[in-house]
């Protein structure tokens, strides 16, 4: 299950706290994303990343940042504006335009407000 | 966009029957089609996948099948066992720097 990392697997969070959440590749894959999943309602992106230095909103961005200073890491900011963060976040890699187009998962972060 | 519809939301079998869940899509110029299984509390990971230039792809219990027409393609899990039991996502994409997009999940629940 190597590849993709994420850190921590468990995350608490106060009112008013921002906390930011570790994604790390080393499958040099050029496309990085966020998602997030709730019961029964699969994977929803937040943000993506096609390139280093460049990041899109992805269908619930609000709330959220990201920021891309790396081809290898991905980090995600659960801002206080995130009114109900309680969730499971997946990261994801995966090289567009490839012979291959999977998208490879982390471990997940489970974030539970306080 | 592109829009993926997937049904059921839940299926329950014997252990040795068959599953077959089902996903539809919306824009014909998706061509790559993937499955990803996601055990409780893991993350996703991908089982099979399949090329709009196919039609049908097998890797031993598993298959999908593809119909470009009907724009709907196929997850069948035959001689099913305990260990199968997962949430299964569809997803559509067209490639190159187009976001996948995926299906809600299909959670399959396999009684020995």
């Amino acid at each position: 299950d190597g590849g993709i990392t994420q850190s921590p697997k468990y995350l608490f969070r106060k009112e008013g706290q921002n906390v930011t959440l570790s994604c790390e590749q080393n499958l040099n894959h050029d496309a990085m994303y966020w998602y997030r999943q709730d019961p029964g309602q699969g994977l929803r992106l937040i943000y993506y990343s096609q390139i280093v230095n460049d990041f899109q909103k992805g269908d619930i961005a609000e709330g959220y940042s990201v920021s891309r200073e790396k081809k290898e890491s991905f980090p995600l900011t659960v801002t206080s504006a995130q009114k109900n963060p309680t969730a499971f976040y997946l990261c994801a890699s995966s090289m567009p335009g490839g012979a291959k187009e999977t998208q490879y998962f982390g471990p997940g972060t489970r974030l539970l407000v306080l | 966009g592109e829009n993926v519809e997937q049904h059921p939301s839940t299926l329950s079998v014997q252990e040795g029957d068959s599953a077959v869940i089902k996903c539809t899509y919306s824009d014909s110029a998706s061509n790559y089609f993937p499955w990803y299984k996601q055990e409780l509390g893991k993350r996703p990971q991908l089982i099979i996948d399949i090329r709009s230039n196919v039609g049908e792809k097998k890797d031993q219990r598993i298959a999908v099948t593809l119909n470009k027409t009907a724009k709907h393609f196929s997850l069948h899990i035959t001689e099913t066992q305990p260990e199968d039991s997962a949430v299964y996502f569809c997803a559509a994409s067209r490639g190159g720097s187009y976001i996948p997009t995926f299906g809600r999940g299909t959670s399959l629940i396999v009684h020995p």
